[in-house]
């Protein structure tokens, strides 16, 4: 089993649409938990961190589930711009931080 | 943005060449990090270096070799790779034991093709 497991994709959707992402991960001892974006052939950048609280960004909310160790991404009125693909990504503490990625869900917005 | 920079951008050397990866991060972080992104595969882990120390390296062939002179730079030296070792590797840096722990922030990669 992959230690961080994402919707295969790709999911096209029209500007305006709601769209959501799911990601589940298989260490019950990650500590940290972020999606991250990647424009093709460019670096992973952060778009947030998710907090058991759930928590949102603009039109982007992020929720976790540690019982069932789920984590959700949740984009509403989606723009062009948001085409990309988005990454899961769990984290290991204890002096370091050991990042473990998903294979990302690849995101394009049509007009 | 200026971050973290790394070059060359994009390198293309024979599987006899010795080449080396720079990166340097300017965001006063203490933790550094090499990955490889190959084709539709997740990002893997290669090495990790904490206050200059490397803490981790995640079973990667001794024809990559990191050095780490200080916090704020990391260098990968490549010699004898395989056409396998094509793929882009990015460098991040981070925070340990700060406000924003686990957050890590990638240099823009080198594209490595190995002929």
């Amino acid at each position: 089993r992959k230690e961080v497991e994402q919707d295969p994709g790709p999911f096209n959707v029209p500007e305006g649409a709601t769209v959501a992402f799911n990601c589940t991960y298989s260490n019950s001892a990650s500590q940290s938990f972020f999606w991250y974006r990647q424009d093709c052939r460019k670096e992973p950048k952060l778009l947030m961190s998710v907090y058991s609280s759930g928590n949102e960004d603009g039109r982007f909310t992020a929720q976790l589930n540690r019982a069932s160790q789920y984590i959700s991404l949740l984009i509403r009125d989606s723009k062009l711009s948001d085409s990309a693909t988005y990454l899961c990504v769990v984290s290991f503490s204890g002096g370091y931080n050991k990042l473990i990625f998903g294979a990302g869900t690849r995101l394009a917005v049509h007009p | 943005e200026t971050g973290v920079t790394q070059t060359p951008r994009h390198l293309v050397m024979g599987m006899t060449n010795k080449k080396s990866l720079k990166c340097e991060q300017h965001l006063g972080h203490n933790a550094m990090y090499w990955y490889k992104q190959s084709a539709k595969k997740p990002l893997e882990l290669m090495f990790v270096y904490n206050f200059k120390e490397q803490t981790e390296n995640n079973s990667v062939p001794s024809r990559f070799s990191p050095e780490c002179p200080n916090s704020s730079h990391l260098f990968l030296h490549l010699h004898t790779l395989q056409p396998e070792d094509s793929a882009l590797y990015l460098c991040a840096s981070s925070q340990v034991n700060g406000p924003s722990d686990n957050e890590q922030y990638f240099g823009p990669g080198t594209r490595l093709t190995v002929t």
